[in-house]
């Protein structure tokens, strides 16, 4: 059974300051998906990830993909309180259903 | 830009009645989806929908639970008698083609069993 765990679950960054979310995925998966859900919203689709070594960038905002050791980070650069969010990783692994990790609270704090 | 949408917004229901949950996914998408969170916890895949069949469902998706189309742009999930812990926000989603296109999510209905 695909597993999906996401850390941390909660993070607190002060505006400007980097930071990495991390993904990992219990057995082989097909695609890997980064989302963002605004509260009461929601999910919208940030990044696809399809091989390993794939790496996609949006604003400050960069996921990679290591098919190997079956991880995606999803890299928050100079953070801005406009990312406040929750952001869900969800793999996609041998059947049409995506299997979501618990999701990321991130504040991000002036 | 198209988009899927959902009705109702919020729905306020009795323990043991019924609902109905539509959807209107992308006119072009072929393959429709149900997911629902419950409040504070993760999204969970319930059933996937294609040339007018059920594809794959979760463990989730028992006898109380059905999916149609019935006509050729809504997608409906009916919960037939409703409990207490059915209480969980509900996503809709969309894809172009069979399992490895991106899912675009709707907007949700807020489903409040009392």
């Amino acid at each position: 059974e695909l597993k999906v765990e996401q850390n941390p679950l909660f993070l607190s960054m002060q505006e400007g300051k980097n930071y990495t979310i991390y993904c990992n995925y219990s057995t082989t998966s097909d695609r890997l998906y980064w989302y963002r859900q605004d509260p009461g919203k929601s999910l919208e689709s940030l990044f696809v990830l399809l091989s390993n070594g794939a790496v996609k960038q949006e604003g400050r905002l960069m996921a990679s993909l290591d098919t190997k050791a079956r991880l995606s980070t999803l890299h928050i650069t100079a953070a801005v309180h406009d990312l406040s969010a929750t952001y869900f990783c969800a793999v996609q692994g041998g059947s049409e259903k995506l299997v979501f990790g618990k999701g990321t609270k991130l504040t991000v704090n002036p | 830009e198209p988009e899927v949408t959902q009705t109702p917004s919020h729905q306020v229901t009795q323990m043991g009645q019924e609902v109905i949950l539509r959807c209107v996914p992308i006119s072009n998408h072929l393959y429709f989806y149900w997911y629902r969170q419950i409040l504070g916890q993760k999204v969970e895949f319930l059933v996937s929908f294609y040339n007018n069949e059920i594809s794959e469902k979760s463990e989730i998706f028992d006898d109380q639970f059905s999916v149609e189309r019935p006509d050729g742009s809504n997608f409906t999930l009916k919960i037939r008698s409703t409990k207490l812990e059915d209480s969980a926000m509900y996503f809709c989603a969309s894809s172009v083609s069979r399992a490895l296109e991106t899912q675009y999510f709707g907007p949700g209905t807020r489903l409040l069993v009392l």
